[in-house]
């Protein structure tokens, strides 16, 4: 079974700063797909960005990227020139591909507050 | 941009008794999901459903749940007999088959569950 850790509870940033959220996953799977989601007060799921394991190379989208190191099982969110819409909950979240069956399995969730 | 629908967005029921929670996918997905988050915690995997048929399910699936996809668009799941523990938000999800992004779910906005 997939284990997915996010060790950090609750961050907080300034305004347009850098922050870095961490997540460790426990795998023996070598094809699989590694997610952040965004959980608003709303508590709506929004994805964040996405990257497949076998890409080495870091996903990026726009202010949002990822440092995935596939060998370590970390796969940590750079969030950059944070706003204050970025204030939510953000989960981590790993699935195996479709023909593996491919649930996700979520993180405990970092609670992230930026202040102004 | 197409997005995933959910109703009722809140739900109010007494125990024991039925209720039926709403999604709509987004049109052109053919792998639907129900998750359920109980708050204050991890979001946790119910179901998932492909080709008519529950392709995978979690523990927490048992014999009060039950899911459907009863035309063309609508996906439903459904509780039996409601505990106070069902109480939760219930988030819907779906994913499509081919490129580009064949494994990535999108979800809903979620039904928030109260049991009293």
């Amino acid at each position: 079974a997939q284990t997915v850790t996010q060790s950090q509870p609750e961050m907080s940033v300034q305004e347009a700063e850098t922050v870095t959220l961490s997540c460790t996953y426990d795998t023996s799977e070598n094809n699989y797909y590694l997610f952040w989601y965004k959980q608003p007060p709303s508590r709506q799921m929004i994805l964040v960005i996405r990257q497949e394991a076998y890409k080495q190379q870091n996903a990026t989208e726009n202010r949002f990227s990822v440092n995935f190191q596939k060998a370590a099982k970390s796969f940590s969110l750079k969030i950059s020139d944070s706003q204050l819409g970025d204030t939510a909950m953000y989960f981590c979240a790993f699935s195996r591909p479709k023909n593996a069956g491919n649930m996700l399995t979520f993180g405990g969730g970092t609670r992230l507050m930026v202040k102004p | 941009e197409p997005e995933v629908t959910q109703t009722p967005s809140h739900q109010v029921t007494q125990m024991g008794q039925e209720v039926i929670l709403r999604c709509v996918p987004i049109s052109n997905h053919l792998y639907f999901y129900w998750y359920r988050q109980i708050l204050g915690q991890k979001v946790e995997f119910l179901v998932s459903f492909y080709n008519n048929e529950i392709s995978e399910k979690s523990e927490i699936f048992d014999d009060q749940f039950s899911v459907e996809r009863p035309d063309g668009s609508n996906f439903t799941l459904k509780i039996r007999s409601t505990k106070l523990e069902d109480s939760a938000m219930y988030f819907c999800a779906s994913s499509e088959e081919g490129q580009p992004s064949p494994d990535t779910q999108y979800f809903g906005p979620g039904t928030r569950l109260t049991v009293l």
